[in-house]
C-alpha cells in the first residue's frame, strides 16, 4: 500500500520562504495533495498536483514534483503568520480516491 | 459557504460503552468518509459510504465499526465496544463528483470529534 513521510516541524521568520517536503511510496499515484489544518478546524485541501505535472504555481504556493524519487514538496513564498498551521501532504493509492496521509508538518512561523 | 459539522467536539466514555459520533455533510455531496487521527499519528482512512453502503473500508474499520446514514443528512459513526485505542480524533468528510462525472478531488472535513476512552 502507499506510505507518505514527511517531517514533523518546520520553524521559519516572517516574510522567510517555507519548504515543507514529502516522500511517498506508491508510483502509480495520478494525484498528490496538499492539506492544511488549522487550529481546531478540518483538513482543507490546499493545492493537488497531478502526476504528470512537475510543477504547480498558485500564487504564494508552488508544489514541485519529482516522480524518479517520489517526492514531492510545498513551498511557500512570502510566509505570514497566519500560514501557521499543520500541513498535511496525501498521495491515494493507485486507482484509488482515497487519500493515504503523513502525519503533518507543523509549520510555525515567527514574527 | 457550505460546511461539514461535526457533533460532538468532545466525547469521554469508559472503555467498553457504545459511542456514536455525528456528522453532517455538504448537502449535496454524495460520498462520505470517516477517517482518525491517533495523537500523534498519521490520519487513517476508515470507510467511505456512497448511495447508502459502504464502497470502500479499512482494516481497522472491523465489526465494532458501522456507519450509518439515518436520514438525509446525518452520518454516523458507531463503536459498540469502545476500547482504549478507539481514542483519537475522527473526521468525517464528503465529497461529489467532479464536472467531468467523475470523483471529485477534494473532500471537505469537518473539524473532527476528539474522543477519549477511559
Amino acid at each position: 500500500g502507499e506510505d507518505v513521510e514527511q517531517s514533523l516541524f518546520l520553524s521559519v521568520r516572517e516574510g522567510d520562504s517555507s519548504v515543507i517536503n514529502c516522500t511517498y511510496t506508491d508510483s502509480s499515484s495520478t494525484y498528490l495533495y496538499w492539506y492544511k489544518q488549522e487550529p481546531g478546524a478540518g483538513l482543507q485541501l490546499l493545492t493537488y498536483i497531478f502526476s504528470n505535472m512537475d510543477m504547480k504555481q498558485d500564487q504564494r504556493l508552488t508544489v514541485l514534483l519529482n516522480k524518479k524519487d517520489k517526492h514531492l514538496s510545498l513551498r511557500i513564498a512570502d510566509t505570514q503568520t497566519g500560514d501557521s498551521a499543520i500541513y498535511f501532504c496525501a498521495a491515494p493509492r493507485g486507482g484509488s480516491y482515497i487519500p493515504t496521509f503523513g502525519r503533518g508538518t507543523s509549520l510555525i512561523v515567527h514574527p | 459557504e457550505p460546511e461539514v459539522t461535526q457533533t460532538p467536539s468532545h466525547q469521554v466514555t469508559q472503555m467498553g460503552q457504545e459511542v456514536i459520533l455525528r456528522c453532517v455533510p455538504i448537502s449535496n455531496h454524495l460520498y462520505f468518509y470517516w477517517y482518525r487521527q491517533i495523537l500523534g499519528q498519521k490520519v487513517e482512512f476508515l470507510v467511505s459510504f456512497y448511495n447508502n453502503e459502504i464502497s470502500e473500508k479499512s482494516e481497522i474499520f472491523d465489526d465494532q465499526f458501522s456507519v450509518e446514514r439515518p436520514d438525509g443528512s446525518n452520518f454516523t459513526l458507531k463503536i459498540r465496544s469502545t476500547k482504549l485505542e478507539d481514542s483519537a480524533m475522527y473526521f468525517c468528510a464528503s465529497t461529489t463528483l467532479g464536472t467531468s462525472g467523475r470523483l471529485g478531488h477534494e473532500q471537505f472535513f469537518g473539524p473532527g470529534t476528539r474522543l477519549t476512552v477511559l
